[in-house]
């Protein structure tokens, strides 16, 4: 069974960090382009981050370049997303999700960011 | 970036035909997907690249379209399929996905 299991979500400060993990099982990790996409609350979904299968490529939404650094480690088939000078407008569920056809195929359960003094 | 436009929400009575339109900003050929949202629960993916019945999905879901205009169908309704449902493009530029149609039963 395919299970993604995102972590290391909560409160913090406009300006501070946060670093979130996907861990991944069920399927072979390495093989697989993963995403975060983001939900405001009561918001539409938003796509922020993309990395390829080897991590080599990446792709981000201009309002997260140079903030949100994903990256993954395949032998521990775990993606991350660390989050740098955070502000009120990131605030959401950020949720990774596998990518097949382009569309989303498997979504973790989502982790609760809140960006707020 | 391609925008998305998906009607607010819908209401219909359990047993009918109800279809659910997203329309593209710009061409996005085939790669258009639907997804059914549930409150408190993560995205499911229902139809990817416009026709094709995600695995496991029931199939009174079905997809049509192709350019610009797209259509999710689900025929008979039932209760359980309650929700809000969504479009994504996936061939221009960032994904994007449109703002969700809340379907509603009466």
């Amino acid at each position: 069974e395919v299970q993604l299991v995102e972590s290391g979500g909560g409160l913090v400060q406009p300006g501070r960090s946060l670093k979130l993990s996907c861990a991944a099982s069920g399927f072979t990790f390495s093989n697989y382009g993963m995403h975060w996409i983001r939900q405001a609350p009561t918001k539409g979904l938003e796509w922020v981050a993309s990395i390829s299968p080897s991590g080599g490529s990446t792709y981000y939404r201009d309002s997260v370049k140079g903030r949100f650094t994903i990256s993954r480690d395949n032998a521990k088939s775990t993606l991350y997303l660390q989050m740098d000078s955070l502000r009120s407008e990131d605030t959401a569920t950020y949720y990774c999700a596998t990518d097949t056809y382009g569309g989303y195929t498997y979504w973790g359960q989502g982790v609760m960011v809140t960006v707020s003094s | 970036d391609t925008v998305l436009t998906q009607s607010p929400a819908l209401a219909v009575s359990p047993g009918e035909r109800v279809t659910i339109s997203c329309k593209a900003s710009e061409s996005v050929s085939t790669r258009m997907h639907w997804y059914q949202q549930k409150p408190g629960q993560q995205p499911k993916l229902l139809i990817y690249k416009a026709s094709n019945l995600a695995s496991g999905v029931p199939a009174r879901f079905s997809g049509s379209g192709s350019g610009t205009d797209f259509t999710l169908t689900i025929d008979p309704v039932e209760a359980d399929d309650t929700a809000t449902y969504f479009c994504q493009q996936s061939w221009n530029g960032p994904r994007t996905f449109g703002g969700g149609t809340k379907l509603e039963l009466k």
